[in-house]
């Protein structure tokens, strides 16, 4: 069973549209990290956002958002008012403190395609 | 700052062949991994070494992948003898610390094909 599932594979969207992209992990560790990457056209990837697993208040940044959700196991980021510029891949990650250190499990992605 | 710097970008090469793919990662970051990212399998972590030190190289496929990290501001990876099935986007990380809260940070990965 993945441990980390972005169901939707691909997105597609109009410009100031908003968008949610889901995400769903799996762990028995009570102590564990989440992250969101995103990797652009150019293909790097960057790190965008790190939540806690204790600490579950939504964080907001700009236009981006986080709401995380241990009683569904889900960290689902939103991207408010969409714009060309936010077309990339979208990856969730977990680490688990009782795997490995700083070993990062990704989801497989979601592909964000925002249309001008 | 620097980022983690990966060469070369782009690797071409024959199937046989030796592929020696670098990694500098951020000065002061104590943490190293290496993923690799096909479409099939998505991002997988190859190795990681935590101060210099080889910790978890499970992900490696096969005897003919091998990673060195003879010192803090270096890495390889190579692969010998090189297939095609080893064609992938190959990402270098690094973290501050290697602990479970610390970020990793990419290089631009070395995009790898093998004809």
């Amino acid at each position: 069973a993945q441990k980390v599932t972005q169901a939707q594979t691909e997105i597609s969207v109009v410009e100031k549209e908003d968008v949610t992209l889901d995400c769903v992990y799996e762990t028995r560790d009570t102590t564990y990290y989440l992250f969101w990457y995103k990797q652009p056209p150019s293909g790097e990837l960057v790190f965008l956002i790190r939540r806690n697993s204790f600490d579950e208040q939504n964080e907001i940044s700009g236009r981006y958002s986080w709401n995380f959700q241990k009683s569904t196991s889900s960290f689902n980021f939103t991207i408010t008012a969409s714009q060309v510029v936010d077309s990339a891949v979208y990856f969730c990650a977990l680490s688990e403190q009782v795997r490995s250190q700083g070993n990062l499990i990704f989801g497989k992605g979601t592909k964000l395609s925002v249309k001008p | 700052d620097a980022g983690v710097i990966q060469s070369p970008r782009h690797e071409v090469t024959e199937m046989g062949q030796e592929v020696t793919l670098r990694c500098k990662p951020i000065s002061g970051h104590n943490s190293l991994f290496w993923y690799r990212q096909t479409m099939m399998r998505g991002l997988e972590l190859l190795i990681y070494f935590n101060n210099n030190v080889p910790i978890d190289d499970s992900g490696m496929p096969e005897d003919r992948f091998s990673a060195k990290m003879p010192n803090a501001s270096f890495s390889t990876l190579k692969i010998q003898p090189s297939e095609p099935r080893d064609s992938a986007v190959y990402f270098c990380a690094s973290s501050l610390t290697g602990a479970t809260n610390s970020p990793l940070h990419f290089g631009n990965g070395t995009r790898l094909t093998v004809t």
